[in-house]
């Protein structure tokens, strides 16, 4: 079984919708993070959490948000969908150590229409 | 601020061919080095990580890396490629000495081994 899943794996709606991409872990790690990849720019962040009261913003967190229920559940939530939010989501996990080491879910495919 | 580049967004190879994927970073105090793969259609996998100690670091399937402090770089290499490490590959960094733990990823090489 995977360590970190990710649903759904792909999704299409349209502009103005909400949308929550869910994040589950079973590594017992403490620390999830939330990325998009976009062609030619790479992986960025857009929220961390270190735990289940710890919650801090990324590099482009503007039009998210997140929610993180339980030590291994992490959500991001588009509230009002945009066509520029089409991406490719990841999900991570990390142990509290000075390394960062990350391990990702397979990703979820969103397309904004 | 930290900063990772990766100068090849693509790099075409013969099989059984040697390659080179060139990683260079910016930060004003000690990283740690991390090489991601990315298959058509995965997530990202870890190849190898460079945290201290040797600078040759060995990762899974043959590759390797060399962490050169002077230059900054952290380039991956493989002496042979095959057909099957056609991917995408993302060099990231910790630049800080895991203060605040967060990678900054490069913008990725797609890494195209042709027959």
């Amino acid at each position: 079984d995977a360590d970190v899943t990710q649903t759904p794996r792909n999704r299409i709606t349209k502009t103005g919708k909400r949308i929550m991409l869910e994040c589950s872990q079973t590594k017992g790690h403490d620390r999830m993070y939330w990325y998009r990849q976009d062609p030619g720019l790479g992986l960025r962040l857009i929220y961390y959490s270190f735990d289940v009261k710890d919650i801090n913003k990324g590099e482009i967190s503007d039009g998210y948000s997140v929610s993180r229920q339980a030590q291994a559940k992490f959500s991001l939530s588009l509230e009002s969908a945009i066509p520029n939010q089409t991406a490719l989501y990841f999900c991570a996990t990390s142990e509290p150590s000075g390394s960062n080491e990350q391990f990702f879910g397979p990703g979820t495919r969103l397309t904004v229409l | 601020a930290q900063s990772v580049t990766q100068l090849d967004s693509q790099v075409p190879v013969f099989e059984e061919a040697p390659v080179e994927l060139r990683c260079n970073y910016s930060s004003s105090v000690s990283v740690y080095l991390f090489w991601y793969v990315q298959y058509p259609n995965q997530g990202l996998q870890l190849l190898l990580k460079y945290l201290s100690g040797s600078t040759l670091v060995k990762g899974i399937n043959g590759f390797e890396a060399e962490f050169n402090k002077s230059q900054t770089s952290f380039h991956l290499r493989k002496p042979s490629v095959h057909i099957s490490d056609t991917a995408e590959y993302f060099c990231a960094v910790n630049g800080d000495g895991g203060a605040t733990n967060k990678l900054i990823f490069g913008t990725g090489t797609l890494l195209a081994v042709q027959p």
